[in-house]
């Protein structure tokens, strides 16, 4: 089925350690954007693109890189884990042409120890 | 700059009862809204949204809500509960400068008990 698929769907890290979170989306969308989700806080922006090769900041992005080579892959890296990282992170995609629709995936469960 | 206010973070009905969420928003430019549902350790899915057509929206699973210029409001309605509505529901905003960025409010429990 078409969407966005995130991987993995948990994820244990330790103080220190890096990892990257995958997205994918085979719509042909041209914008993707990494949200977080923490209690009580909704759904906070850390970066988003709108196409192969440009990428910008949201609200949060300390502590998170982005790049966008491909129009389907949207990458999320941690270089460095801390606790305050420890969240629900969710990827969307939309189109850019005509109606606005935004995609979401089901979500990766980072904790960091 | 956008906002949204979720004027509840709990609203808690019986079911067969009606369902109101409330939702205020502010944005300088035309905005466009969406109503979005997680149920408990899923991804979001979209209720419904509206983008400067007609006022009152209808979504899916019985959901509508209605556009208020006036009020700067998009409460989200529902004649009478089930209680598979039970879930957290995120009212949002989206710009219409290009970058279409979603900016979302804190969230409404819906409580429904039988």
């Amino acid at each position: 089925n078409a969407g966005v698929t995130q991987t993995p769907k948990f994820q244990v890290l330790k103080t220190g350690q890096s990892m990257t979170l995958q997205c994918a989306q085979d719509m042909n969308h041209e914008y993707m954007s990494w949200y977080r989700q923490d209690p009580g806080m909704g759904l906070r922006l850390i970066h988003y693109s709108v196409g192969a090769g440009i990428t910008d900041q949201g609200e949060v992005p300390n502590g998170y890189n982005v790049s966008r080579s491909t129009t389907e892959d949207f990458p999320l890296r941690l270089l460095s884990a801390a606790p305050s990282q420890t969240s629900v992170y969710f990827c969307a995609s939309s189109t850019l042409q005509g109606t606005i629709s935004y995609t979401f995936g089901s979500g990766t469960r980072l904790t960091v120890v | 700059a956008q906002s949204v206010t979720q004027l509840d973070s709990h609203v808690s009905v019986s079911e067969g009862t009606p369902v109101l969420l409330r939702c205020n928003y502010s944005s300088s430019y035309s905005p466009s809204l969406f109503w979005y549902v997680q149920h408990p350790n899923k991804g979001l899915q979209l209720l419904l949204k509206y983008t400067s057509a007609a006022t009152l929206v209808k979504g899916i699973n019985g959901f509508e809500a209605e556009f208020k210029k006036s009020e700067t409001s998009f409460h989200l309605t529902k004649p009478s509960a089930h209680m598979s509505d039970a879930a957290e529901y995120f009212c949002v905003v989206s710009d219409s400068t290009g970058f279409q960025k979603l900016v979302f409010g804190t969230g409404t429990r819906l409580l429904v008990s039988p």
